[in-house]
């Protein structure tokens, strides 16, 4: 099955910083990666997404990049706020990476 | 538009016992799937359904079962409840499944288990 291997754990930035987030997968099926923003106790939000004809994509101060060959993929927060302080999950399909606890101190 | 509804979000159980969790998928999805998030880790995939039918399924042991009913509603039962199995379950509907056109899917608000 599938394996998504996150990192790093934990990143701390201060505000104004830019943040990047890497993660790697084993199936070369894969072609749907979302990344998540979870919040303490609440649900995992989307909040990019990629599909595997796009190599990268952009949304306001978030960008993701996507290298089908060597199977990674990153999530880039630039100009980083106070709160963007929250868990963040990189996804192939189903399959979820660890999460990466980002805080951004003011 | 209603989003994915969860029920119910609070539930504690003692172990041995049988537990249903219920999830209402987004109004034109037809995929529901379900994950087990354990806390300060990852959502951990259980089960997808697409039209009824499994199409896919985690590493979790037989006690856990699922279904998906016509409305696309679906249940995940657990038997023989462990302290183990307290966590957030969630719910995620999509409109598809991977494939030429991918679709992305949104997460209910889950059900906190409890087994005491």
């Amino acid at each position: 099955g599938e394996n998504v291997e996150q990192h790093p754990s934990t990143l701390s930035v201060q505000e104004g910083d830019s943040a990047v987030i890497k993660c790697t997968y084993s199936d070369s099926a894969s072609n749907y990666f979302p990344w998540y923003k979870q919040e303490l106790g609440k649900r995992p939000q989307l909040i990019i997404d990629i599909r595997s004809n796009v190599g990268e994509k952009k949304d306001q101060r978030i960008a993701v990049t996507l290298n089908k060959t060597a199977k990674h993929f990153s999530l880039h927060i630039t100009e980083t706020q106070p709160e963007d302080s929250a868990v963040y999950f990189c996804a192939a399909w189903l399959t979820f990476g660890q999460g990466t606890i980002l805080t951004v101190h003011p | 538009d209603a989003g994915v509804t969860q029920s119910p979000t609070h539930l504690i159980k003692t172990r041995g016992q049988h537990v249903t969790l219920r999830c209402s998928p987004i109004s034109g999805h037809k995929s529901v799937s379900w994950y087990q998030q354990v806390l300060g880790q990852g959502p951990q995939f259980i089960f997808q359904y697409y039209e009824k039918e499994e199409r896919g399924r985690g590493n979790f042991p037989d006690r856990f079962s699922a279904r998906q009913f016509p409305n696309y509603s679906s249940e995940l039962n657990v038997n023989a409840l462990l302290l183990g199995d307290s966590a957030l379950y969630l719910c995620a509907s999509s409109l598809g499944l991977q494939g030429a056109l991918s679709y992305g899917y949104t997460f209910g608000s889950g059900t906190r288990l409890t087994v005491v």
